[in-house]
């Protein structure tokens, strides 16, 4: 099974800075990364697709990036609607997996 | 437009077999997979299986000997089997769409077990 260790565990930010959250796989997972964001009470909300691809309602402020076993999800210009848990999936190989989350709270 | 939603007990007991049903509406069963994930209080989300639109099933290597996923493309239902449940079991169980590819682009809002005598 591929393993994916998600960094940091959490996070604190002021509004209007840039953060940034790690998912390193096992072994290479050709891009096949989502990131999900979820607040207390409710299911995860799907932001990012194979790496970068914005869903739709996903604000321009969120990006992702990486390759290989390096991935990285960014929140540029941090607002008070972004403080939540962010969770990265690899889905190239079954049995699908996530990472152990990030907690992004305000400073 | 698209919704999935769980329904089963809240409570089972210890070494007993959890059930579970996702009924979704708005896609076929025969042309999306459905997952199921599931997350402890207060932990991070677990994938368990899914069954993807031709009937094939996968699992999560870890409760692949407990876990059974089905279907009843005619009811629209997905179903969740899983035995000789512990403490550690208890957790919000999520069923999910999946997109092209394999991510959960859809997810009903989650059913809570709790496993306790």
């Amino acid at each position: 099974d591929i393993q994916m260790t998600q960094s940091p565990p959490s996070l604190s930010a002021s509004l209007g800075d840039k953060v940034t959250i790690t998912c390193q796989a096992s072994q290479n997972i050709n891009k096949y990364i989502a990131w999900y964001q979820q607040k207390p009470g409710k299911a995860p909300r799907l932001f990012i697709r194979y790496t970068s691809t914005l869903e739709s309602g996903t604000p321009s402020r969120f990006s992702g990036s990486g390759s290989g076993r390096d991935y990285s999800f960014s929140i540029s210009n941090v607002e008070s609607e972004d403080i939540a848990s962010y969770y990265c999936l690899q889905y190239v190989n079954l049995p699908y997996t996530f990472g152990a989350g990030t907690k992004l709270e305000l400073k | 437009q698209v919704q999935l939603k769980e329904s089963g007990p809240g409570l089972v007991q210890p070494s007993q077999t959890l059930s579970l049903t996702c009924t979704v509406s708005g896609f076929s069963l025969t042309s999306y997979d459905v997952h199921w994930v599931r997350q402890p209080p207060g932990k991070g989300l677990e994938w368990m299986g899914g069954i993807w639109g031709d009937g094939s099933t996968a699992y999560n290597s870890a409760l692949k000997s407990r876990l059974s996923i089905s279907r009843d493309t005619s009811k629209s239902q997905v179903f969740l089997k899983m035995n000789s449940l512990q403490t550690e079991d208890t957790a919000i169980y999520f069923c999910t769409r999946s997109g092209y590819g394999g991510y959960s682009d859809y997810w009903g809002q989650g059913v809570m077990v709790t496993v306790s005598s």
